[in-house]
């Protein structure tokens, strides 16, 4: 399968507690993102990687929210001190660089699905 | 406001009928135009993608939109069942990354 896998797929914690996400990414996509579904709404945008260089974050991400890809392939998403409101479905998409006006498609992962308790 | 708005339905109809689903969008700089399809559970999908204003087709479904207006639409003919998932209109400024999303209508094609 050469698709976006994310693991695990399901993480459920207690408040408090520290939980961290994997994503790999399609083997040769050089772009990483990283976004947030709530039920009954649509993804956000929470940070972007080309490469191993984090180049653009959302204000969704506070400073409880760390995301590393430190050889620019597999990328981590780590929460902090989880609350209540941090359950959600994170996604993690790739892509690579499209041409000319073509803008690159960015293939979404199953997500990871958080429950705090 | 947000910048894409979406009825989240949910929208139920019969097998074969067609099927009509729509977005605003608030910001005139946004140049691309998607829509994704996600199942239960499953990530998003992405179905079709338009540059600018016009139509695309692919198969069974018509993408249109109208920059004056600030309106996209998705058209599914000869519906089917394993059509059934929430579907999600996205937006995006030329040169930047981040795809900003309605929050998607739920569909359910009946057999």
């Amino acid at each position: 399968d050469t698709g976006v896998s994310q693991n695990p797929r399901h993480k459920i914690t207690k408040r408090g507690q520290n939980v961290t996400f994997r994503c790999d990414p399609i083997s040769e996509h050089n772009r990483l993102y990283w976004y947030r579904q709530t039920l009954g709404q649509g993804p956000e945008f929470l940070t972007y990687f080309q490469n191993e260089a984090q180049l653009e974050k959302s204000r969704l991400l506070s400073d409880r929210f760390s995301a590393e890809r430190p050889k620019g392939s597999f990328s981590t998403l780590e929460i902090q001190r989880t609350e209540q409101g941090d359950s959600a479905m994170y996604l993690c998409a790739s892509s690579t660089p499209g041409t000319g006006r073509f803008t690159d498609t960015q293939y979404f992962g199953p997500g990871t699905r958080l429950t705090v308790l | 406001q947000k910048e894409v708005e979406q009825d989240p339905g949910p929208l139920s109809v019969p097998e074969g009928a067609i099927v009509s689903l729509n977005c605003t969008y608030s910001n005139s700089a946004f140049q691309y135009f998607m829509w994704y399809r996600q199942y239960s559970r499953k990530g998003p999908e992405l179905l079709m993608y338009t540059y600018s204003s016009g139509n695309k087709e692919d198969g069974r479904f018509t993408a249109q939109v109208d920059k004056s207006s600030k309106y996209i639409s998705l058209f599914i003919r000869d519906s089917q069942p394993s059509d059934s998932a929430t579907y999600l209109c996205a937006t995006l400024i030329q040169g930047a990354q981040k795809l900003v999303f309605g929050q998607g209508t739920r569909l359910t094609i009946n057999p």
